[in-house]
């Protein structure tokens, strides 16, 4: 397995409170990034990132923050969570953009998010 | 902008008989990738097979195959000989070269459901 880890798998929250994702690989890949997955949406983009410090918003970026101070950690914040964004969010991580289908994304466990 | 659709919400299938899942596309890059995930219900996100755009045969692993008609802008996932375990979510994604990043952009996905 891809050692990408997602913490917390689960978390409760209230409307309001900001909360922290964790992304953690050790597989030295370059990129980064952080989906959601809501039901008749698929899994959407919010950031995602190029390298250390080096980071780009996706499709839905709004209320969103990340940071990736290391190759092995990328971190998604909300700031103050609201309800829309209960959701289950994934990490993956990829080693190249190359036309390779090597190059493909790999996914974390999930993180099941739920805003109160 | 790339988009990915998926016009079936859900399917059924009997065992062991072959099963097309469908997957259209819409692009302006004339190179790019196209992927296929699948989703269990423990949750995670599990790829499956890679089409790339100048390839000249249709990708096959295994019991999956991607039918690909570039014309139609279209990549069809067929499963032959459905298995119970193959009972799952399915995406199709897809990447255009051009864009930065190695971002891959995801249809809303096919709940497939086989029959004993």
């Amino acid at each position: 397995d891809a050692g990408i880890t997602q913490s917390p798998r689960h978390k409760v929250t209230e409307t309001g409170t900001p909360v922290t994702l964790r992304c953690h690989q050790t597989e030295n890949h370059r990129y980064m990034y952080w989906y959601r997955q809501d039901p008749g949406h698929g899994l959407r983009l919010i950031h995602y990132s190029y390298g250390v410090k080096d980071t780009d918003k996706g499709e839905v970026s709004d209320g969103y923050s990340v940071s990736r101070s290391k190759t092995e950690d990328f971190l998604l914040t909300l700031e103050s969570a609201t309800s829309s964004q209960t959701s289950v969010y994934f990490c993956a991580i990829s080693g190249g953009t190359g036309v390779s289908g090597a190059n493909v994304l790999t996914f974390g466990a999930g993180s099941r998010l739920t805003v109160l | 902008a790339q988009k990915i659709t998926q016009t079936q919400p859900g399917m059924f299938v009997q065992e062991k008989e072959a099963v097309t899942l469908d997957c259209t596309y819409d692009t302006s890059d004339p190179s790019y990738g196209l992927f296929w995930y699948k989703q269990p219900s423990s949750g995670e996100m599990i790829f499956l097979i890679y089409q790339g755009s100048y390839d000249q045969q249709n990708a096959t692993e295994g019991r999956y195959s991607l039918n690909f008609q570039k014309a139609r802008k279209s990549a069809n996932l067929v499963i032959s000989a459905s298995q119970l375990g193959d009972s799952a979510m399915y995406f199709c994604a897809m990447r255009a070269h051009m864009e930065y990043g190695n971002k891959l952009v995801f249809g809303a996905g096919t709940i497939l459901r086989v029959k004993s």
